[in-house]
């Protein structure tokens, strides 16, 4: 099983903050890692996908990068709507998630 | 734009079974995507349950495999989770979710607590 480790765990940011979020995994995995947002009390979205690209609809300052064992979530200016949890997420069975990242805006 | 809902028992006892159906709507569990289920205990973080494909294909997690069952039903357009001999320790909310190699469609979660 693949594990992956994010951090941090926690985050406090000010709006307009740049943020990075890491992702490291277990043992190398190409580009097949896929990030998601958690707003309290709904479901994930997905907001990357195979590392670097973006999906329809989710705003252009969230982007990521890496490839192997280390990922990165970037979300540049941020804005108070992206106080949530964000998880990555790896596609090789058993599918695994990380223990998550809480931003919590100041 | 597909769209999940689940539905089922929101309490179950310990030692029973807990069983779940997603309804899916705006397509087809007939197309090739993976039809999955994730959980989330209180406060915690996403764990993957298992998943299957229209043709008969199914991944379980290895955690987990020797009490879910996964199954599909075309004439229903819908898919089913149940997990049996359940304790305390499966309380969580159940996604239901489509996968391609990520998920790209949840539905909304459905809480299930086992307590006697």
């Amino acid at each position: 099983e693949i594990v992956l480790t994010q951090s941090p765990d926690f985050q406090s940011v000010t709006p307009k903050e740049k943020v990075t979020i890491t992702c490291r995994a277990s043992q190398s995995i190409g580009s097949s890692l896929h990030w998601y947002q958690q707003h309290p009390d709904q479901s994930p979205k997905l907001l990357i996908k195979y590392a670097s690209q973006s999906i329809s609809g989710v705003p252009s300052r969230f982007s990521g990068s890496g490839s192997g064992t280390d990922f990165t979530l970037t979300i540049n200016s941020l804005e108070a709507e992206d106080a949530a949890t964000y998880y990555c997420q790896q596609s090789t069975t058993p599918y695994t998630f990380g223990q998550g990242t809480k931003l919590e805006i100041k | 734009q597909v769209q999940l809902q689940e539905s089922g028992p929101g309490l179950v006892k310990p030692s029973g079974t807990l069983s779940l159906t997603c309804a899916v709507s705006g397509g087809s569990v007939s197309s090739t995507y993976w039809w999955t289920w994730v959980r989330q205990p209180p406060g915690k973080g996403l764990e993957w349950i298992g998943e299957m494909h229209p043709s008969g294909s199914t991944n379980y997690n290895p955690s987990l495999k020797s009490r879910v069952t996964i199954s599909v039903d075309k004439s229903k357009n819908q898919f089913s989770l149940k997990l049996n001999s359940v304790t305390a320790a499966d309380t969580a909310v159940y996604y239901c979710t489509r996968r391609i190699a990520y998920l790209d469609s949840w539905g909304q979660g459905t809480l299930v607590t086992v307590s006697s």
